[in-house]
């Protein structure tokens, strides 16, 4: 089946440890993105990918951290410096840009505590 | 820069014909806009995008006046299923990059 997955679906971690959540794709697309969602609120873009060894910040990106080391891989980490991480994480992927057909992954939803 | 506009909540009955609108403007002209559906705790879903006058797909409508300046989704005879979140999404090219406008999403409520 293609698709874009995520994990863990939950995660707990104490304040002041930095988090990875992972997001993958099988759909060969060329570009991903990282969104925050949080209760009631809309989607928010953390960061995304056009292209393999390449990223641009989004709307909220200070405190997070991504890398695109290969085409179906977009890792983000929530560090320490980022105030208040708990929310609703969600990865998508489109064919590239100019497409603007997003697909998303079930999402992680965070917790710090 | 565009911005998008949606209401809150909308309330509906199955078998009515749902119309949500948002508005974006200062749209560019090479925008699209999109339209997704959330269920609590999963991620959106598309439902149907477009860039001007009418499309329909096999679960909505979407109308687009010739100004550009709002959209309008159209859902008929909703079920009870169709309880959800539905966010519009405006796209903007900006010549390498891409900025995506997201309204904050109305909350539909079918009731029996």
């Amino acid at each position: 089946d293609g698709g874009i997955t995520q994990s863990p679906k939950y995660l707990f971690r104490k304040e002041g440890q930095n988090v990875t959540l992972s997001c993958e794709q099988n759909l060969n697309h060329d570009a991903m993105y990282w969104y925050r969602q949080d209760p009631g609120q809309g989607l928010r873009l953390i960061y995304y990918s056009q292209i393999v060894n390449d990223f641009q910040k989004g709307d909220i990106a200070e405190g997070y951290s991504v890398s695109r080391e290969k085409k179906e891989s977009f890792p983000l980490t929530v560090t320490s410096a980022q105030k208040n991480p708990t929310a609703f994480y969600l990865c998508a992927s489109s064919m590239g840009p100019g497409t603007y057909e997003q697909y998303f992954g079930p999402g992680t939803r965070l917790t710090v505590t | 820069l565009a911005k998008t506009t949606q209401p809150i909540s909308m309330d509906s009955y199955e078998g009515q014909e749902v119309n949500i609108t948002c508005s974006h403007n200062n749209i560019a002209t090479n925008d699209y806009i999109t339209w997704y559906q959330q269920f609590p705790s999963q991620g959106p879903r598309f439902i149907i995008q477009g860039y001007k006058t009418k499309v329909t797909n096999e679960v909505a409508s979407l109308f687009i006046p010739a100004d550009r300046k709002s959209s309008t989704l159209s859902l008929p005879r909703v079920s009870l299923s169709d309880t959800a979140v539905y966010y519009c999404l405006v796209g903007v090219n900006a010549g390498n990059n891409r900025k995506l406008i997201w309204g904050l999403g109305t909350s539909l409520a079918v009731n029996p």
